[in-house]
């Protein structure tokens, strides 16, 4: 059980283009949802938090309007990366938690690779 | 501000032996969770083990343990008959409840593990 999917696995597009990923929570309700980037070889860094139904919070230095994050149901959080430029590049993952008041454990999906032309 | 950290950028074992990784953490919180993840090559974050920080009892899931210090601040992981899929990176985190209602997690910057054939 808890299972978190991404997709896609990895994209590449063009400077200036938009680019969703998509996190599944695929066999609970995740009533919270996290979007980290990793850089290589690097530790994880947590960019915003979203609670279904509610505008996501973001993690300071993070640009709400570049980073665009939905979290429209119980089971789907999709982070947008608005013109996306090379400095963009990296490697997202998602993670999802069942109760936002517990601490309760994130479950992590397998990550998206992101590379800007 | 609460920090992780992960003294040993680097560790190795040989198989079947034993390999503990350390890690400190810093706060003022006397609720929050911490937890081990394991990041092999693949990039899949995977849950290790968890402790709840009221809990005295160290916990323990098979070939992994912790040992849980909370009034030096120090959690630390023990493998145990260390096998060469246990080879990864390992990143120590630390829950915690910021401001409202949702808890985050912050990384400690990773142990790399080596399991030697």
């Amino acid at each position: 059980g808890a299972v978190v999917s991404q997709h896609p696995s990895r994209v590449i597009c063009k400077s200036g283009t938009s680019v969703k990923i998509e996190c599944r929570s695929l066999d609970f309700q995740a009533t919270t949802m996290f979007w980290y980037r990793q850089f290589p070889k690097k530790s994880l860094m947590l960019m915003a938090t979203s609670n279904e139904g509610s505008k996501a919070t973001y993690e300071q230095g993070v640009e709400k309007d570049k980073f665009l994050i939905n979290h429209a149901s119980l089971t789907l959080s999709t982070l947008t990366v608005t013109s996306a430029h090379p400095e963009d590049s990296s490697f997202y993952i998602c993670s999802a938690s069942r109760d936002r008041r517990r601490g309760d454990t994130q479950y992590f999906g397998p990550g998206t690779r992101l590379t800007v032309l | 501000a609460q920090t992780v950290t992960q003294s040993q950028p680097e560790m190795s074992v040989q198989e079947a032996e034993t390999v503990t990784l350390s890690c400190t953490y810093d706060t003022s919180e006397s609720d929050y969770y911490l937890f081990w993840y394991k990041q092999p090559p693949s990039r899949q974050m995977i849950l290790v083990i968890r402790q709840e920080a009221y809990k005295q009892q160290n916990a323990t899931e098979n070939r992994f343990s912790v040992n849980f210090q909370k009034a030096a601040k120090s959690f630390s992981l023990k493998i145990s008959d260390s096998q060469l899929g246990d080879a990864a990176m390992y990143f120590c985190a630390y829950g915690f409840r910021s401001g409202g209602s949702n808890y985050k997690l912050t990384f400690g910057k990773g142990t790399l593990l080596t399991v030697n054939p």
